[in-house]
Order: structure tokens, then C-alpha cells, then sequence
């Protein structure tokens, strides 16, 4: 049973050019999530997608970054003309359907991340 | 809005021993989850346990146990007999009901478990 897969696991990037991270949910997961780990800090959330639709991308930066989760394929986080700043640890995590209300137990499932380093 | 506060930058502890990890949320959320994940220097993120606001139980999962004081607001992570494996960084997270799709993380605490 595998578990969230992203690639490539390491990119290295000059300033102005493009990164695109990948990440498959594990199977029987629709919904999927992307989170940002700057060095020494915790975790914070960016967009979160189920299948062509994106629920909550409060997190994005406004400019040069883009999510989709189309029909077919694996999640895609974009980010256009790169800036050093946007070196960090990218991590995409896939749930079942979330739920309100008490004994939720749809946990996120974390992929091993994507380390993008900014030249 | 949710907040997690782990004060503990770094822990020691010997194999073999248990130790307590801190963390204290901030929530006006009725209902919420509360998670921990650790990260190993190998950089994955891996869930470890969860506990729910209604539950009654404090949460167990093998070695791990979940310490969940709500009046408090704290759901410390308690680690019985620490391996040398379980060193790692650790982290708390929540979600609530006004953020129901996102995890919100803490800075996280570094255990290190000696021989």
C-alpha cells in the first residue's frame, strides 16, 4: 500500500526560472493538501484541493505560485520565477474526506517532501 | 484563528526512559482534533497520533500516549521507553472546526535520546 508519493525529492532551481512539485495521494485518498516548511519552523498550510477543485487557498501567496489537482495525474504545485525566499521543504499530505464535528479520524498523510533549493 | 505553542526547543533523555513533550493550543473552536507527527532527519513527516476534542480517553498508540488536559488546553505527547530511533523532531498540530481542512503546526521540539 504506498503512501503519499511526491518528486522529485530535490530540486535545485536558479532565480526566474519554474519549479513544478509533484505529489499522488495514496490510494482512496480525493483530497490533498500542500504545506510549506521554511528552515527551523514548523509547518504552514497553502492550498488544499480535491480533484479539479481547489476548497481553501488562503495560505497561497498571491503571485507566482498555482495548485491543481486535475482528474488525472498527480497534484501539481507551481511556482513561477523563483525568488531565494521560496527555498524551503515543500510536503503534500492526502486525507479522506475531512468531517466536522467530534472522533475525526480522516488524518493527513504526509509524502516525504520536495526540498527546493533557490540558486 | 488556531494557535500551537511548543516552548520546548530541544529535549535530552536516555534510552530507555519516558519523556514528556509540551504543547498548548489556542482554539475558539467547540470541536477540534489534535495531532502529533514526528520528523526524523531523513526529513518525512510521520503521524504518530490523534486526539480528539470529545474524546473522553486520552489517546494511546503503542509507545505513545497523548496527555490531554482541555481545561488547560495542553495535549502533551508522552514517549515510554525512549529508543535511540525516536530521536527526531516533533510536532503538534490542530485542526478546528473553522479551519476543518488545515492543520495548523507548531515550531516543533527536537528530542534527542542517548545511549
Amino acid at each position: 500500500n504506498a503512501g503519499v508519493m511526491q518528486n522529485p525529492r530535490h530540486l535545485v532551481r536558479r532565480r526566474g526560472q519554474e519549479a513544478r512539485l509533484r505529489c499522488s495521494p495514496m490510494k482512496g485518498h480525493s483530497h490533498v493538501y500542500w504545506y510549506r516548511q521554511l528552515p527551523e519552523e514548523g509547518l504552514k498550510f497553502m492550498v488544499y484541493l480535491q480533484k479539479e477543485n481547489i476548497i481553501d487557498e488562503s495560505g497561497m501567496p498571491k503571485e507566482r505560485f498555482s495548485a491543481e489537482f486535475p482528474k488525472e495525474g498527480p497534484s501539481i504545485l507551481r511556482i513561477q520565477q523563483v525568488v531565494r525566499g521560496d527555498s524551503a521543504a515543500y510536503f503534500c499530505a492526502s486525507s479522506f474526506p475531512p468531517s466536522r464535528g467530534p472522533g475525526w479520524t480522516d488524518t493527513q498523510y504526509f509524502g516525504p517532501g520536495t526540498r527546493l533549493t533557490v540558486l | 484563528a488556531q494557535k500551537i505553542t511548543q516552548t520546548q526547543p530541544g529535549m535530552f533523555v536516555q534510552e530507555k526512559e519516558a519523556v514528556t513533550l509540551d504543547c498548548t493550543y489556542d482554539t475558539s473552536d467547540q470541536s477540534y482534533g489534535l495531532f502529533w507527527y514526528k520528523q526524523p532527519s531523513s526529513g518525512e513527516m510521520i503521524f504518530l497520533i490523534y486526539q480528539g476534542s470529545y474524546d473522553e480517553q486520552n489517546a494511546t498508540e503503542g509507545r505513545y500516549s497523548l496527555n490531554f488536559q482541555k481545561a488547560r488546553k495542553s495535549a502533551n505527547l508522552v514517549i515510554s521507553a525512549s529508543q535511540l530511533g525516536d530521536s527526531a523532531m516533533y510536532f503538534c498540530a490542530m485542526r478546528g472546526a473553522s479551519g476543518y481542512s488545515t492543520l495548523t503546526f507548531g515550531k516543533g521540539t527536537m528530542l534527542l535520546v542517548s545511549p
